[in-house]
């Protein structure tokens, strides 16, 4: 059974910081990894996509790698801002299988 | 585009009683997920359509949950009777194909 985890489980940066945040799933036999954007009451936005044939993903200061052999993933995020603030969550496609698994998520708090 | 719609935004019931959830996913999307997401955790998946028809719906508790897609459209979440342990975020999405999920904002169920 694939399980996702991620660390950390709460993250605290004043502005301007870049940071890292750090997604590790059991069963390297997976179709794709997709970080996704939780802000309290909505719903999820995906953020990034890495198919398993890749390496890594860019979208604007966002950067995600992915290490399949190991079974890890890093969402980068340069120069972090206050409306950055908000839970990443990491999700896995498995192999054959059409569903996500995510993994608890991480609370960013970036403040001014 | 308009996206995956859901109603009601919250709901706050008695223990044993029964509710139901709405989603109306983005036109044209074959493919509708049901997640629960209990505070603190990433959201886990309950049932899949493809179409009219179910994918999967290995993590549905079936003794208390019902889930309908009429005409491949909108799609009803039911739970009777409801327990303590059933107060989440429940979240729709949709998808035209397996790789890219679009989620609603949720419905926040609160069982007392």
């Amino acid at each position: 059974k694939q399980e996702v985890t991620q660390i950390p489980a709460a993250l605290s940066v004043p502005e301007g910081e870049n940071l890292v945040l750090n997604c590790s799933f059991t069963d390297s036999a997976i179709y794709n990894l997709q970080w996704f954007r939780q802000d309290p009451g909505k719903g999820l936005t995906s953020l990034l996509l890495i198919q398993s044939s890749q390496r890594e993903q860019t979208s604007g200061r966002l950067n995600a790698s992915l290490d399949k052999s190991s079974g890890r993933s890093t969402l980068y995020i340069a120069a972090s801002q206050p409306g950055d603030s908000a839970t990443y969550l990491c999700a896995v496609t498995s192999s054959g299988y059409s569903t996500l698994t995510f993994g608890k998520g991480t609370m960013l708090l970036v403040s001014p | 585009e308009a996206g995956v719609a859901q109603s009601p935004r919250y709901k706050i019931i008695e223990k044993r009683q029964s509710v139901a959830f709405w989603c109306n996913p983005i036109s044209g999307h074959a493919t509708l997920y049901w997640y629960q997401q209990i505070l603190g955790q990433g959201p886990k998946l309950l049932i899949q359509f493809q179409n009219n028809g179910v994918v999967d719906d290995s993590q549905l508790p079936k003794d208390r949950f019902s889930a309908e897609r009429l005409k491949g459209v909108d799609s009803t979440l039911k739970i009777q009777p409801a327990k303590l342990e059933d107060s989440a975020v429940y979240l729709c999405a949709s998808s035209p194909y397996t790789d890219t999920q679009y989620f609603g904002p949720g419905t926040r169920l609160t069982v007392l």
